[in-house]
């Protein structure tokens, strides 16, 4: 049970390129998240997602897209990076029923856009 | 609107001391509270959380922490602290879509 996986560790892009954070949980959990953390910073929600197929926007989602074709994974993806954009990128899950559950992070993503 | 506030952006606590880590939060409706715990590197880290019923919650690694309505209040503690417990912590409040409000956190630095 590895729990929430996010690839890659680190990535450098340059500005106005696009790439795609990768998150996979196999906990069978049908809420997902992604979250960016800038430096002093607590947690900022993108994107989120309550099952498959389904996903709506979070606190700063401008400059994010996301997709959620099956439980397990939810891409985020980046079309024109800004240094705006420079930040650690987490991945979440939870399963829900109810009421707010607690919610799995992945390790998280560092990105720099330059 | 909710939010969280974390007044104390950093502290440090001698090995063994006490520790006390302060949150408020704003929220309308009955607050689900949170504690969590990142370790330089990594994700975070469940410790504690709160739905209702007792006010004093217990969590992993000796903390807990109590849930003061009066005055919105989750404020985190443990009696004795480890070399180990030296991360980021940071305190958040769950709506009812289940999205996470954090607050800004605070650093622990624990000198031997």
């Amino acid at each position: 049970n590895a729990g929430v996986t996010q690839t890659p560790k680190f990535r450098i892009l340059k500005i106005g390129q696009s790439m795609t954070l990768q998150c996979t949980q196999d906990m069978n959990h049908n809420y997902m998240y992604w979250y960016r953390q800038d430096p002093g910073m607590g947690l900022k929600l993108i994107y989120y997602s309550v099952g498959a197929g389904i996903t709506d926007k979070g606190e700063v989602p401008n400059g994010y897209n996301v997709s959620r074709s099956t439980t397990e994974d939810f891409p985020l993806r980046l079309e024109l990076a800004a240094p705006s954009q420079t930040s650690v990128y987490f991945c979440a899950s939870s399963y829900v029923a109810g009421g707010p559950d607690t919610q799995y992070f992945g390790p998280g993503t560092r990105l720099t856009v330059l | 609107a909710q939010s969280v506030t974390q007044p104390d952006i950093h502290i440090t606590v001698s090995e063994g001391a006490s520790l006390e880590l302060r949150c408020n939060y704003s929220y309308g409706a009955t607050p689900y509270l949170f504690w969590y715990v990142q370790s330089p590197g990594q994700g975070l880290q469940l410790l504690l959380k709160y739905f209702s019923g007792d006010t004093l919650v217990q969590g992993i690694k000796g903390f807990e922490a109590e849930f003061k309505r009066s005055q919105s209040s989750f404020n985190l503690r443990k009696p004795s602290v480890h070399w180990s417990d030296a991360a980021e912590y940071f305190c958040a409040v769950g709506t009812g879509a289940n999205n996470l409000f954090f607050g800004t956190g605070t650093r622990l630095t624990v000198i031997p």
